[in-house]
């Protein structure tokens, strides 16, 4: 059972355009959500996170939003840029279980110039 | 400061073998853990610590290993290897303070073949 889905394998976008990746996640119980980028050959690198006593949370052109109700968040990427091309991973956690994450499939982000 | 190190980067098995992927972190965390990701499945979690001394199960604990003597340290063993376990595998490290949740740190994957 896959508690975190990615629906999306892939998204092309256009540079300079917006980027919007999706995720669902089932289990009531997660509570912090974070998105993490991955170059090929490389490890996952940490992105951006929000608490579920947020519903938005911004940094520089990476913004994320959740809507609880929904069990839904979303990654925006505003301007999109060549090097933002990557495969993006969403990832949850249980308050409980602090440290033990959740992972989406992953979806891979491909930036057209 | 390297952050998270493993080595081998690759290593080609045969069915029965047995072998150890090493982790280190430089960062004083008390938090490790294993990763594994293949296709179309994300990362899923095998095997994490808290610290020194303490391991416990996570997702997909089967057929693998692990001790934490020191805190820089957490091999991972797998016994004897199978086909199934072909993948990449990733090791994270992160602090604990409380309850307050951490973003992990992760290294650069070792990429595991069994024939």
């Amino acid at each position: 059972d896959q508690q975190v889905k990615q629906n999306s394998p892939s998204l092309s976008v256009q540079e300079g355009r917006i980027s919007i990746l999706n995720c669902d996640y089932t289990n009531s119980m997660f509570d912090y959500f974070l998105w993490y980028k991955k170059y090929p050959a490389e490890g996952p690198t940490f992105l951006i996170s929000i608490s579920s006593i947020k519903d938005k949370n911004e940094d520089g052109r990476f913004t994320v939003f959740l809507n609880k109700s929904a069990k839904h968040l979303s990654l925006h990427i505003v301007p999109s840029q060549p090097g933002d091309s990557a495969v993006y991973f969403c990832a949850a956690s249980e308050a409980q279980g602090a440290q033990k994450l959740v992972f989406g499939q992953g979806t891979r982000l491909t930036i057209n110039p | 400061n390297a952050g998270v190190t493993q080595t081998p980067k690759f290593q080609v098995l045969k069915t029965g073998q047995s072998m150890t992927l090493q982790c280190a972190q430089d960062m004083n965390h008390e938090y490790m853990s294993w990763y594994r990701q293949d296709p179309g499945m994300g990362l899923r979690l095998i095997h994490y610590s808290v610290g020194a001394g303490i391991t416990d199960q996570g997702e997909v604990p089967n057929g693998y290993n692990v001790s934490r003597s020191t805190t820089e340290d957490f091999p991972l063993r797998l016994l004897s290897a199978a086909p199934s376990q072909t993948s990449v595998y990733f090791c994270a490290s992160s602090p604990v303070m409380g309850r307050k949740f951490y973003e992990q740190y992760f290294g650069p994957g070792t990429r595991l073949t069994v024939t």
